[in-house]
């Protein structure tokens, strides 16, 4: 089973704070997506990582592949309340074509708060 | 994209029913998926939904308990049968639709009491 781990579980920061969550894992993904669910949603896909040390900025939130492709990162700069919510890592299996059968892996979860 | 319409968006069950959720496509997508969540936690994948075949289950769940319909390319349903309080949870579509890379889009889910 590969298993994505995410750190922290819960964090709770004042609005204005930097704050860096984590996805690990020992296994290769040939991608890495990175979601937001707020409560009563699903969960919403907010980018995508492919090659190994990528780095993707989306406004306040900038993402990074690791160079060996088992890792990512999520760091979010002078947080706002609206940032709050569940932020799920996904991995896609490497080593195999895309032909549209393959499930995502999903991390742990970090269920992120952000106090006014 | 894609945007999925789940139905019902919560309900409240006694013990020993069942209740059965449905997910609408908007477009043909190949692959659909059913998970369980627990409020705050990450998604544990229930099963695969395969159209015209059997869904395929993952370790722990069983078809007598979830079974699950895909009558065509845009529509499945998830059963819960004989529901114990342990079944409360919420219970998630997905589609992945595939090019580039495999992305994944969500129905708002199904919040689960079950009495």
């Amino acid at each position: 089973t590969q298993l994505l781990e995410q750190s922290p579980q819960f964090l709770s920061i004042q609005e204005g704070e930097n704050l860096t969550v984590y996805c690990n894992s020992s296994s290769v993904f040939s991608s890495l997506q990175w979601y937001r669910q707020e409560p009563g949603e699903g969960p919403v896909l907010l980018v995508t990582v492919v090659t190994g040390g990528e780095v993707k900025k989306l406004k306040r939130l900038t993402f990074q592949f690791g160079d060996a492709r088992k890792d990512s990162s999520l760091h979010i700069t002078a947080a706002q309340t609206g940032d709050t919510g569940l932020y799920l890592c996904a991995g896609e299996r490497s080593g195999r074509p895309n032909f549209g059968n393959e499930k995502l892996t999903f991390g742990t979860g970090t269920r992120l708060t952000i106090i006014p | 994209s894609a945007v999925i319409s789940q139905k019902p968006s919560r309900d409240i069950c006694q013990r020993g029913t069942s209740l059965t959720i449905q997910c609408q496509v908007d477009s043909q997508v190949t692959m659909m998926f059913w998970y369980r969540q627990q409020p705050g936690q990450s998604l544990t994948l229930i099963a695969t939904a395969n159209q015209g075949s059997e869904a395929t289950y993952e370790s722990g769940f069983v078809i007598d308990k979830f079974p699950i319909s895909r009558p065509n390319l845009t529509f499945s349903t998830l059963t819960v049968s004989n529901m114990s309080p342990e079944d409360s949870s919420i219970y998630l579509c997905s589609v992945e639709l595939a090019g580039k890379n495999t992305e994944a889009f969500f129905g708002q889910g199904t919040r689960l009491t079950v009495v």
